[in-house]
C-alpha cells in the first residue's frame, strides 16, 4: 500500500541537541511538506519542497532545516536554535492536479527533556 | 488574503445531532476546498472535498455546503456518532499553487 511513513513516532531531545525526523513516501508525489501542530492549535507550515533539490521556507522555518535529495524522502532537522521544539510534527505530500489534496503521515511527537 | 477562518474552535453535540463547522475565505483564486479529520495522535485524513462549481456535496453522513458569493463553506455531519469525535480542519488551495491553506481547526465532541 502506498503512503507516508514518519519515524520515529516519539522522540525525546535534550537541550542543545539537534534531532532529525524522517519522512518517506512511496506515492510518487512531487511535493512534500512539514507542519508543526501544538496542542489545540492548527497546522503551521515549516518547510515545503516541490521538486528534488529545492525547498522553500514556510511560516515558521527558524530553527529548522530540511533536505530533499530524493523524491521519496524529506527529512526535517530540529536544531538547537529552535527554542520551543516540543510539538507534534506532521509530514505530508501531494501531486499536481485539480482535485488532489494532501496525504499526511501519522506524525512524530517531539518532547524536550 | 491567504487566510481561511474557521469556527467554532470547539463544539459539543449529543449523539444524533448535526454539528456544523464553518469556514470563510477572501482569496477568490481558491478553487479546491477539502476537509480533513484528525484523531488524537494521528495525522489528518482527507474526509471530503468540493470545488466551487457546485453548491453541495454529500459523502455518507458528511455534507459540504458551498456559498461562492459569500466566500463561505461549511461541513455538516448528519446523525453524528461518538466515533466522529475528532478535530476537523477546512482548507483551500488556489489552482496555481500546490500548497493548502488550513483553517485553525474545530475540536468536535459527540456525547453518547
Amino acid at each position: 500500500d502506498g503512503g507516508i511513513t514518519q519515524s520515529p513516532k516519539y522522540l525525546f531531545r535534550k537541550e542543545g541537541q539537534n534531532v532529525t525526523l524522517s519522512c518517506e513516501q512511496n506515492l510518487n508525489h512531487d511535493a512534500m511538506y512539514w507542519y508543526r501542530q501544538d496542542p489545540g492549535q492548527g497546522l503551521r507550515l515549516i518547510y515545503y519542497s516541490q521538486i528534488v533539490n529545492d525547498f522553500q521556507k514556510g511560516d515558521i522555518a527558524e530553527g529548522y532545516s530540511v533536505s530533499r535529495e530524493k523524491k521519496e524522502s524529506f527529512p526535517l532537522t530540529v536544531t538547537s536554535a529552535q527554542k520551543n521544539p516540543t510539538a507534534f510534527y506532521l509530514c505530508a505530500s501531494s501531486t499536481p492536479g485539480r482535485s488532489y489534496g494532501y496525504t499526511f503521515g501519522s506524525g512524530t511527537r517531539l518532547t524536550v527533556v | 488574503q491567504q487566510q481561511v477562518k474557521q469556527s467554532p474552535q470547539s463544539l459539543i453535540v449529543q449523539k444524533g445531532g448535526i454539528p456544523i463547522i464553518n469556514c470563510a475565505y477572501e482569496n477568490t483564486a481558491f478553487d479546491y476546498f477539502p476537509w480533513y479529520q484528525q484523531f488524537p495522535g494521528k495525522g489528518p485524513a482527507l474526509l471530503i472535498a468540493i470545488r466551487p462549481d457546485v453548491s453541495e456535496k454529500k459523502e455518507g453522513r458528511f455534507t459540504i455546503s458551498f456559498n461562492k458569493s459569500a466566500k463561505q463553506f461549511s461541513l455538516h455531519i448528519m446523525d453524528s456518532q461518538p466515533g466522529d469525535s475528532a478535530t476537523y480542519f477546512c482548507a483551500a488551495r488556489a489552482g496555481s499553487a500546490r500548497q493548502l491553506t488550513f483553517g485553525s481547526g474545530t475540536q468536535l465532541t459527540v456525547l453518547p
